[in-house]
């Protein structure tokens, strides 16, 4: 139980273009979704929480209008870099509480790369 | 805001022990995680400690000191597979809300 389906897996987008990554919870409820990003061999940054029916907490330094989070509902989190340029490119990742105790699952996370 | 400090690397010998430390300052402490991730993967999860003392669960065991603002992960029996990163999280609560931020991870080598 408890798993975060996040697609898609890989992207390749021109600069300039728009991306959306959805984190979709499979079997729970996810009132708060978190999004991070990872650059190569660094730690998973955070980068906002996704909250269901309001709008995201952004972390310092994180652009709201260019990474666009919606969280719709209790089962799906959408995060859109917009007019992505190739230092956007990077892992994201997103997780969850999973109502498992205190345990968070991650989805399979997405490799961007904007050429 | 949080400082989470770990080590960068580390080198083991398989069937030895390996203790992970982390260091951390916040305020609302709310929990500490360890999570494993091999590269370019997702992380997963290996425990929580929330509570002073020891997390024991199979090969591997957590420890929480909050009055030090310290934890290790022990890794009992290495194996091969166990070379990955390993990644100390803290949550709190700030504001009414939860967040869980990461340090940078220790990236771990087992060799023969």
């Amino acid at each position: 139980g408890a798993v975060v389906s996040q697609h898609p897996s890989r992207v390749i987008c021109k600069s300039g273009t728009s991306v959306k990554i959805e984190c979709r919870s499979l079997d729970f409820q996810a009132t708060t979704m978190f999004w991070y990003r990872q650059f190569p061999k660094q730690s998973l940054m955070l980068m906002a929480t996704s909250n269901e029916g309001s709008k995201a907490t952004y972390e310092q330094g994180v652009e709201k209008d260019k990474f666009l989070i919606n969280h719709a509902s209790l089962t799906l989190s959408t995060l859109t870099v917009t007019s992505a340029h190739p230092e956007d490119s990077s892992f994201y990742i997103c997780s969850a509480r999973n109502g498992q105790g205190d345990g968070y699952t991650f989805g399979s996370g997405t490799r961007l790369t904007v050429v | 805001g949080q400082n989470i400090d770990q080590p960068t690397e580390m080198t083991a010998t398989e069937g030895a022990i390996v203790q992970i430390n982390c260091t951390y300052q916040t305020s609302g402490f709310n929990g500490l995680f360890w999570y494993q991730q091999h590269a370019g993967e997702a992380p997963t999860f290996l425990s929580y400690n929330v509570l002073d003392g020891l997390e024991e669960k199979g090969r591997f065991s957590s420890f929480l000191s909050r009055s030090k603002g310290y934890s290790y992960l022990l890794l009992k029996e290495l194996q091969m597979k166990d070379s990955a990163s390993y990644l100390c999280a803290v949550r709190d609560w700030k504001g009414g809300y939860q967040k869980v931020t990461f340090g940078t991870g220790t990236k771990l080598q087992v060799i023969p």
